[in-house]
């Protein structure tokens, strides 16, 4: 079975400028969650979407946003981007984000704004 | 609220046991996890234990939990070079649907 799988790999932009990262999860789960890993703040939690609902949010500003579509594939978008949002993003799937629940993490995104 | 802590690094001689220490101060039930980073690449999950459990072993891995003192450590057995790379200790309270809380870290270096 493929594995979690995260499109681009590497990502340049610009000061103000938005991005789109996407996630495709693993056959049959329906749970897609994303964390933003940086050196100074470490892994922390985005947000959760579960048939197509976002089920939980972090503390993050409004600039990021999420989706996920009927196939369970999830994207995140990052609107006017700062240069503290440079960091790696992960995203992780689960049969349906039930607690405990073995979460499966993608090689991730890693952005960088300049 | 949550909050998990390990120590940054940890250097070992290729063939001897690292033990990794993680604390966590949730107190309700909780799952606890360890995960491995190698250098450009995701989080790969090695095992986990639930909070009413004390041991669990997985081929050379064994992971110690004590509740008392909200203390997870992860033992390697016969530690080679592969197994350099970064490992993350996180939990997920009951009160948190599916969401990890991590800790910072601990590399670990393996010398040949």
């Amino acid at each position: 079975k493929a594995g979690v799988t995260q499109t681009p790999r590497y990502l340049i932009k610009t000061r103000g400028q938005q991005v789109t990262l996407s996630c495709s999860p693993i056959s049959g789960h329906r749970s897609v969650s994303w964390y933003q890993q940086t050196p100074g703040q470490g892994l922390q939690f985005l947000f959760e979407y579960f048939s197509e609902t976002q089920r939980n949010k972090g503390n993050f500003p409004g600039r990021f946003s999420g989706r996920q579509f009927s196939n369970s594939r999830s994207e995140m978008n990052v609107s006017t981007l700062e240069l503290g949002d440079s960091a790696l993003y992960l995203c992780a799937s689960s049969l349906d984000g039930g607690w405990g629940q073995t979460q499966y993490f993608g090689p991730g995104t890693r952005l960088l704004v300049l | 609220g949550e909050d998990v802590e390990q120590s940054l690094f940890l250097s070992v001689r290729e063939g001897d046991s690292s033990v990794i220490n993680c604390t966590y101060t949730d107190s309700s039930s909780t799952y606890l996890y360890w995960y491995k980073q190698e250098p450009g690449a995701g989080l790969q999950l090695l095992t986990y234990i639930f909070s009413n459990m004390d041991m669990k072993q997985d081929q050379r891995l064994t992971v110690l939990l004590n509740k008392k003192d909200k203390h997870l450590s992860l033992r390697i057995a016969d530690t080679q070079t592969g197994d350099s790379a970064i490992y993350f200790c996180a939990e997920i309270a009951n009160n948190a649907g599916n969401m990890l809380t991590f800790g910072g870290g601990t590399r670990l270096m393996v010398k040949p």
